[in-house]
């Protein structure tokens, strides 16, 4: 069975940092990219960040380029997303989804049942 | 950026009827588009990839059509189930993006 687990959310203060974990198992981690969603109380969807199946490439939405860094632990099937000089508009579920995949999986199909981070003073 | 802009943004329908969702894009995506099913309090679910392929274990009654910029979601016959928030979504260019949403309810 699949299983993508987010961990490391919670309430920062604006300006604090955070930093999300994504434990991945039942899949061949290591072949498929990996991204991060987000979604705002009762907003819709939006990637934030993309990294390449050996990390070697690393893409940022606009919103967070400079402010988050995405990067990975293939030897612990770990994703990770570093969030610094965090703001109010940061408030939202975070996905953790596969990306694409060298052998051709299917991008987009797993998903992390999500972890709450809630920037507030 | 490449915007998504779905449409209806609100469809009141009754069990056993037709729903169909649009999908249209700023700019051509080829077939990178996939369709979305997300039920309150949970994840989303992946339906329809690469614009007409059904995901493990999506019922028949979900079809996906378009290519280009015009995409289009159909259920053939609603179920209870069926009523949620669907998002399409491009992986044709980075940022990878969402459509604002289609909420399904029940007329």
């Amino acid at each position: 069975e699949v299983q993508l687990v987010e961990s490391g959310g919670g309430l920062v203060q604006p300006g604090g940092s955070l930093r999300l974990s994504c434990s991945a198992s039942g899949f061949s981690f290591t072949d498929y990219g990996m991204r991060w969603a987000r979604q705002a109380p009762g907003k819709g969807l939006e990637y934030v960040s993309s990294i390449t199946y050996n990390g070697g490439s690393t893409f940022y939405a606009d919103s967070v380029k400079g402010r988050f860094i995405v990067s990975r632990d293939n030897s612990k099937n770990t994703v990770y997303l570093q969030m610094s000089s965090l703001r109010a508009e940061d408030t939202a579920v975070y996905y953790c989804v596969n990306g694409g995949a060298t052998s051709g999986g299917v991008s987009g199909i797993y998903w992390g049942q999500g972890t709450l981070v809630t920037v507030s003073s | 950026e490449i915007v998504l802009a779905q449409s209806p943004v609100t469809l009141s329908l009754s069990p056993g009827e037709r729903a169909t969702l649009s999908c249209r894009a700023t700019q051509s995506v080829s077939n990178y588009l996939a369709w979305y099913q997300q039920r309150p309090g949970q994840a989303p679910r992946l339906l329809i990839y690469d614009a007409s392929n059904r995901a493990t274990g999506i019922p028949a009654r979900f079809s996906g059509s378009g290519s280009g910029t015009d995409f289009t979601l159909t259920i053939s016959s609603l179920e209870p189930e069926d009523f949620a928030v669907y998002y399409c979504h491009q992986r044709s260019n980075w940022p990878y993006t969402f459509g604002q949403g289609t909420k399904l309810e029940i007329k």
